[in-house]
């Protein structure tokens, strides 16, 4: 069965450093990838996806991520973090024909100044 | 504004008691989802609907029916609540292409 692996459930940074959220996925075939980010409270906002298209996806608020199908990863990045970036971000994958979008159990971000 | 609406936002029942928590979406999706959300658990998918018409299980559907009223109506009940349901749930509708949309929440606490 499809699985979703986030490493680390909390993950913290300073202000303007370098944010690195890691995902790998378990299949033979490329699936297709997206990365959400939940605020407190709150709904789930699409921040990228990835559907075979180029292997490094930009996504809102400066962040990307990229595919590499010899590691199975998708990680998220961004360049300097910002307070605001503050909240739990999911990664998720559909296998292809599955109809079915399933969780990582999710990784905390708390930002420092 | 286009979306996905769920209803209520918040509910308490006692053990035993049922009910409807009600999605909608107005972006034409023929997929919907209903999942729930527990501390250190991410999302897991309760239901789904492929399109209108079809429904299938998905990670953890015991203790839960749903319905697909229509293309834009997606319900999932709870027959005989349990402490153990007690969750936040999200319905949502999309798939690979468009991404998914997710509702706001339904924040569900039984005792």
């Amino acid at each position: 069965a499809q699985s979703v692996t986030q490493l680390g459930s909390h993950v913290s940074v300073s202000e303007g450093a370098l944010v690195l959220l890691r995902c790998n996925y378990s299949s033979s075939v490329p699936p297709y990838l997206f990365w959400y980010v939940q605020y407190p409270n709150q709904g789930l906002q699409l921040l990228l996806k990835y559907t075979s298209a180029a292997t490094l996806v930009k996504g809102i608020n400066g962040f990307e991520a990229e595919f590499k199908k010899s590691e199975t990863s998708f990680h998220l990045t961004k360049p300097s973090a910002h307070m605001s970036d503050a909240a739990e971000y999911f990664c998720a994958v559909e296998m292809d024909s599955s109809y079915k979008l399933i969780f990582g159990s999710g990784t905390r971000l708390l930002v420092r100044p | 504004n286009a979306g996905v609406t769920q209803t209520p936002k918040f509910q308490v029942l006692k053990t035993g008691q049922s009910m409807t928590l009600q999605c909608a979406q107005d972006m034409n999706h023929n997929s919907m989802y209903w999942y729930r959300q527990d501390p250190g658990m991410g999302l897991r998918l309760i239901y789904y609907s492929a399109s209108e018409g079809t429904t299938d299980k998905g990670e953890v559907p015991n203790g839960y029916n749903v319905s697909r009223l229509n293309k834009r109506e997606f319900s999932l009940r709870l027959e005989s609540a349990a402490p153990s349901q007690t969750s936040v749930y999200f319905c949502a509708s999309g798939g690979r292409f468009y991404g998914y949309t997710f509702g706001s929440g339904t924040r569900l606490t039984v005792v």
